[in-house]
């Protein structure tokens, strides 16, 4: 199974929005509504903020959404604030209880 | 609180063996589906075996198929990856994880294992 790809790196400014594309298969993100996102920040482990595609996990700020159309999933980020630069994962669930992760965005707040 | 603890990350050689240990608390594990997911340096997330809350389905990536093999001992809250053949591209932080509703919810701080002579 091959990584889903992603944007090796994104900015904004304070306050401003961005968004991360993850795109992979029909065999994955196309056929799959358990579409997840991770934030990971340097050195600690990573930390589910989206899952099944749109819903945040308890205590994500709603600056964080989730979409999903065809084969590719989306992170926006608005209303960017400095907390929120970090290393960004989108992740699907495959066929066999199995998962895919994406090759990682970095999101930089200038 | 949900803990998940790893141990026995260390330096091996190549085609050495390891064994990964994680020490769950906080929830219920017999309950829910485990997971390995590894973190080469500087590099993504890579997703590598998880197993079924008796143990009776395990899945691997295809690269560790046959050279890694995950178990786990639900009266001891704990999840083992025995890992053989070890190649210096196993190289990685190895987080054990919680599997719950498909989505990977809580993880440990990881363990680095480095392969190399």
């Amino acid at each position: 199974q091959s990584a889903l790809t992603q944007p090796p790196s994104a900015s904004g400014s304070p306050g401003q929005s961005v968004t991360i594309s993850c795109t992979g298969s029909s065999s994955d993100i196309g056929s799959s509504n358990y579409v997840s996102w991770y934030q990971q920040h340097p050195g600690k482990a990573p930390k589910v903020i989206i899952y099944e595609v749109t819903k945040r996990t308890s205590g994500v700020p709603d600056r964080f959404f989730g979409s999903k159309s065809g084969n590719t999933a989306s992170l926006t980020v608005s209303g960017l604030q400095g907390e929120d630069e970090a290393d960004y994962y989108c992740s699907s669930y495959v066929a066999h209880n199995t998962y895919v992760f994406g090759t990682g965005t970095k999101v930089t707040v200038v | 609180e949900v803990q998940l603890v790893e141990s026995g990350g260390g330096l091996v050689q190549p085609g050495g063996s390891l064994t990964l240990s994680c020490a769950a608390s906080g929830f219920v594990f017999s309950s829910d589906w485990m997971t390995w997911v590894r973190q080469a340096p500087g590099r993504g997330l890579e997703w590598v075996a998880n197993i079924k809350q008796d143990g009776s389905k395990i899945y691997y990536m295809d690269s560790v198929e046959g050279r890694f093999t995950l178990f786990r001992d639900n009266a001891k809250n704990s999840l083992y990856l025995l890992m053989n053949s070890l190649r210096a591209e196993d190289t990685a932080v190895y987080y054990c994880a919680r599997d719950h509703d498909y989505k990977i919810d809580y993880w440990g701080q990881g363990t680095l294992v480095t392969v190399s002579s």
